[in-house]
């Protein structure tokens, strides 16, 4: 059974361009959450995706935003890429539910250079 | 809002010595409570879970146990290895879907 999967593994993007990140849930799971780790820093929620809607958003700019499709893989994109912006990105799926525990991928590394 | 704080590291233990790294949260409502592990170059994995006060999550030797009175979820093991090095994350999950992270833990262990 894949977990989930990230692609791709890292980037290198120009400040002001655009980025698509992609990710693949662990089977079995329909809510895909995303993530953005700074260097040395704990993860940051960004939004959560369930049943193709948007079901939760973090403390981000609208320069964030995402999608989900049918078959609940998810992609999140950033518009007008800022030096900042540089950070690991994660993907977590989980099915339903509200104690059960997150399955991350291994991320994306993006640097906006 | 919902925060979690936790021991500052770096850490450095030699093998077989006592790990400890504090975690204390601030939650609404009923939180669940996790320690995630990030190995060099990787995601997060879970390592343990606790999800009702007095709960004791544990898994690979390490152990965290749900302290409502003192909103606390220390980890723990009692003896290291080297390939325990990574950094350790507390995190929680309360009336919302995100889960809140610490700042995470480096923890070293040397041969």
């Amino acid at each position: 059974d894949a977990g989930v999967t990230q692609s791709p593994t890292h980037l290198i993007k120009t400040r002001g361009q655009q980025v698509t990140l992609r990710c693949s849930p662990k089977s079995g799971h329909d809510t895909v959450s995303w993530y953005q780790q700074a260097l040395g820093q704990g993860p940051q929620f960004i939004f959560q995706y369930y049943e193709e809607e948007e079901r939760q958003r973090g403390n981000f700019p609208d320069r964030f935003s995402g999608h989900q499709f049918p078959n609940y893989s998810s992609e999140l994109n950033v518009n007008a890429l800022l030096l900042g912006d540089s950070a690991l990105y994660l993907c977590a799926s989980s099915p339903l539910g509200e104690s059960t525990e997150a399955f991350f991928g291994q991320g994306t590394r993006l640097t906006v250079v | 809002g919902n925060s979690v704080t936790q021991m500052e590291g770096p850490v450095t233990l030699s093998e077989e010595a006592f790990l400890t790294i504090n975690c204390t949260y601030t939650a609404t409502g009923y939180p669940s409570l996790f320690w995630y592990v990030q190995y060099p170059g990787e995601g997060l994995q879970l390592l343990l879970k606790a999800t009702k006060a007095d709960d004791k999550g544990s898994n690979k030797g390490f152990e965290a146990t749900y302290r409502k009175e003192t909103t606390s979820f220390h980890l723990e093991k009692g003896s290291v290895q080297v390939s325990d090095s990574a950094v350790y994350f507390c995190a929680l999950r309360s009336n919302d879907y995100k889960l809140s992270f610490g700042a995470g833990t480096t923890v070293t262990v040397r041969a």
